[in-house]
């Protein structure tokens, strides 16, 4: 049972290449997020998915896109890098009756030069 | 954005102390979590309240939700070299299914 797992680890992008952050959850869940950490600001919801087949914006969606693929996936996608989205990007999970306690995967660090 | 006030921002402690630690804001909200994130993880859920006055306990970790709804607590008994991370509260308002509003963390340190 490896929970949420997230791919690639690390990456490094120059300006306004494209590029698809992966999340893949074995719990079941129906609801899966994308979150961006930077330092001393906590965590910001950038997309969530409340169920199979829908997607909303969260608090920072401008230069993301999102694909829920099925209930186990849940793709996040930058079209044009751009430096201000260096960043570590979660993915997590909950299931429906406890939508509130989320389950995180490991992060992607992202540099965007 | 909209974030909780969670002080302190860092805890420099001896181990065998106790800690304590909060989050407060403006608004009520219906739901509060406790999440630890150690360097390079993603972070991992402690506690979880749902009821307002409530006190819950995980191992050496306390929480309790803030009667008025605005605030919630954390405290940790006797710290170990392995409580150092950084602790982030997160709240769900009344008018969200799916939205947390988290916290910018409080860094523990063990004094060496």
């Amino acid at each position: 049972n490896a929970g949420v797992t997230q791919t690639p680890k690390f990456q490094v992008l120059k300006t306004g290449q494209s590029m698809t952050l992966q999340c893949a959850q074995d719990m079941n869940h129906n609801s899966m997020y994308w979150y961006r950490q930077d330092p001393g600001m906590g965590l910001r919801l950038i997309y969530y998915s409340a169920s199979e087949g829908t997607t909303d914006k969260g608090e920072v969606p401008n230069g993301y896109n999102v694909s829920r693929l099925n209930k186990r996936e849940f793709s996040l996608r930058l079209e044009s890098a751009a430096p201000s989205q260096t960043s570590v990007y979660f993915c997590a999970s909950s299931s429906r009756g406890s939508s509130y306690e989320q389950y995180f995967g490991p992060g992607t660090r992202l540099t965007v030069t | 954005g909209q974030q909780l006030n969670q002080s302190p921002q860092s805890m420099f402690i001896q181990e065998g102390e106790d800690v304590s630690m909060n989050c407060t804001s403006s608004s009520i909200f219906n739901t509060w979590l406790w999440y630890k994130q150690d360097p390079g993880e993603g972070p991992v859920l402690l506690i979880a309240l749902y009821k307002a006055g409530e006190l819950t306990s995980n191992g050496r970790l306390t929480a309790q939700f803030g009667i008025t709804r605005k605030d919630s607590f954390l405290n940790i008994s006797a710290s170990i070299p392995s409580d150092v991370g950084i602790y982030f509260c997160a709240g769900l308002r009344p008018d969200s299914n799916y939205q947390l509003i988290w916290g910018a963390g409080t860094k523990l340190i063990i004094k060496p």
